[in-house]
């Protein structure tokens, strides 16, 4: 069975800040890794994703994150945040066997101010 | 092209009624999965369809919730009787049959059930 541990519930920074939302997994078995994003009001979105190759992966809005097997960690980062970026972060991941369902952490509320 | 639909967008009912909740996938996509999130909590797998087969029901929490999905084309989630644990956010996402690697699963915005 996998787990997905997002220790930080809500992370409050001012606009222009870094940030880095942090993601750590257990598994017996390899996993693929996801971060998905929800805005207010609206479904998730998969923000990014770590399949295989180039451990760093981006997304068109500027956030990046790095698997890091040793650590079990899928770190979510972003040097200069916006006022848009204010959403629900939902780490996840899914087995190399069965169905795909994804296994989720609880989220991570960025709250980002002027 | 239409994203993942799912009515109704909230329902507020007693504990003892019944509820059915709606999801329309994206038009092609064969797989289709329903997830929980309770307040302040992970989001949960519930289950998995392919077409109109259910491929893993192993989230379903208990025999007071009954998932179809006949012809394979949308989905319901019907609960009954509600109680009042079943509150949450209970989201729908489809995926179109893919390869060994995972390819994305698309999410609807989420039915807010609300048990009284």
């Amino acid at each position: 069975a996998q787990s997905v541990t997002q220790l930080d519930s809500q992370v409050p920074v001012f606009e222009e800040a870094p940030v880095e939302l942090r993601c750590n997994y257990s598994s017996s078995v390899s996993v693929y890794l996801f971060w998905y994003v929800q805005y207010p009001n609206q479904g998730l979105q998969l923000l990014l994703k770590y399949l295989s190759g180039s451990t760093l992966v981006e997304s068109i809005n500027g956030f990046e994150a790095e698997f890091n097997k040793s650590q079990t960690s899928f770190h979510l980062r972003k040097p200069s945040v916006h006022i848009s970026d204010t959403a629900e972060y939902f780490c996840a991941v899914i087995s190399n066997t069965g169905f795909q369902k994804l296994v989720f952490g609880t989220g991570t509320r960025l709250l980002v101010s002027p | 092209e239409a994203g993942v639909t799912q009515f109704p967008s909230h329902s507020v009912i007693e504990k003892g009624q019944t509820v059915t909740l709606r999801c329309d996938p994206i038009s092609g996509h064969d797989n289709l999965y329903w997830y929980r999130r309770v307040m302040g909590k992970e989001i949960k797998f519930l289950l998995h369809f392919v077409k109109e087969s259910k491929q893993d029901e192993s989230g379903m929490p208990n025999n007071r919730f009954l998932a179809e999905r006949t012809g394979g084309t949308y989905s319901t989630l019907k609960v009954q009787p509600a109680e009042l644990e079943d509150s949450g956010v209970y989201f729908c996402a489809s995926r179109a049959t893919g390869t060994s690697v995972p390819n994305e699963q698309f999410f609807g915005p989420g039915t807010r059930l609300t048990v009284l």
